[in-house]
């Protein structure tokens, strides 16, 4: 079974620390790798997606890392701020271009001024 | 920038009534997706839409659930009797791809969710 698994389930930094957020998935025949970010209650919002031949994809102070071969992604924050508190989801695409994706259950993030 | 956009933002019904939750994507994506969320659990996919017809359902997605793109702009999921398991946030999403640029085209875009209480 296709699962994606998300540790820590919660993780509570002061504000300007970097940090690493983490993600591993059974199946490393991946299509692509997709992080969200969810505020309470709300939608999600695309932050990054990575391509299965890719290694990297950075926006801002954002910079998510793929290791197909060992089942693991790495979503890094740098100069974290009290705005980064949020969920942050990872999800996993096997299906291709229209395939579904298969979530993690997350990691809450709290940065504390 | 163009966003997903769905309505209503929370609905209320009794067990056993029909729903009908409505999204409108992105206007030149072509990939359309509903997606829930069970309070305290993962988002999970329930079916995947594409030239009007649908591309691909997850067993949850049973006969009780339907999808329809009614006209050019809109597309909705529809329960026909309502159970208390359904409550839950449900999201739409849609993507463009196709495009040359697979980060670009390939990114799911989600909505604000809708949360449906079933009483």
């Amino acid at each position: 079974k296709q699962e994606v698994t998300q540790i820590p389930a919660a993780l509570s930094v002061p504000e300007g620390e970097n940090l690493v957020l983490n993600c591993s998935f059974t199946d490393s025949a991946i299509y692509n790798l997709q992080w969200f970010r969810q505020d309470p209650g709300k939608g999600l919002t695309s932050l990054l997606l990575i391509q299965s031949s890719q290694r990297e994809q950075t926006s801002g102070r954002l910079n998510a890392s793929l290791d197909k071969s060992s089942g693991r992604s790495t979503l890094y924050i740098a100069a974290s701020q009290p705005g980064d508190s949020a969920t942050y989801l990872c999800a996993v695409n096997y299906g291709g271009s229209q395939g579904n994706l298969i979530f993690g259950k997350g990691t809450k993030l709290s940065v504390k001024p | 920038e163009p966003e997903v956009t769905q309505t209503p933002s929370h609905q209320v019904t009794q067990m056993g009534q029909e729903v009908i939750l409505r999204c409108v994507p992105i206007s030149n994506h072509l990939y359309f997706y509903w997606y829930r969320q069970i309070l305290g659990q993962k988002v999970e996919f329930l079916v995947s839409f594409y030239n009007n017809e649908i591309s691909e359902k997850s067993e949850i997605f049973d006969d009780q659930f339907s999808v329809e793109r009614p006209d050019g702009s809109n597309f909705t999921l529809k329960i026909r009797s309502t159970k208390l398991e359904d409550s839950a946030m449900y999201f739409c999403a849609s993507s463009e791809s196709g495009g040359l640029r697979l980060v670009v085209s390939d990114t799911q875009y989600f909505g604000p969710g809708t949360r449906l209480t079933v009483l």
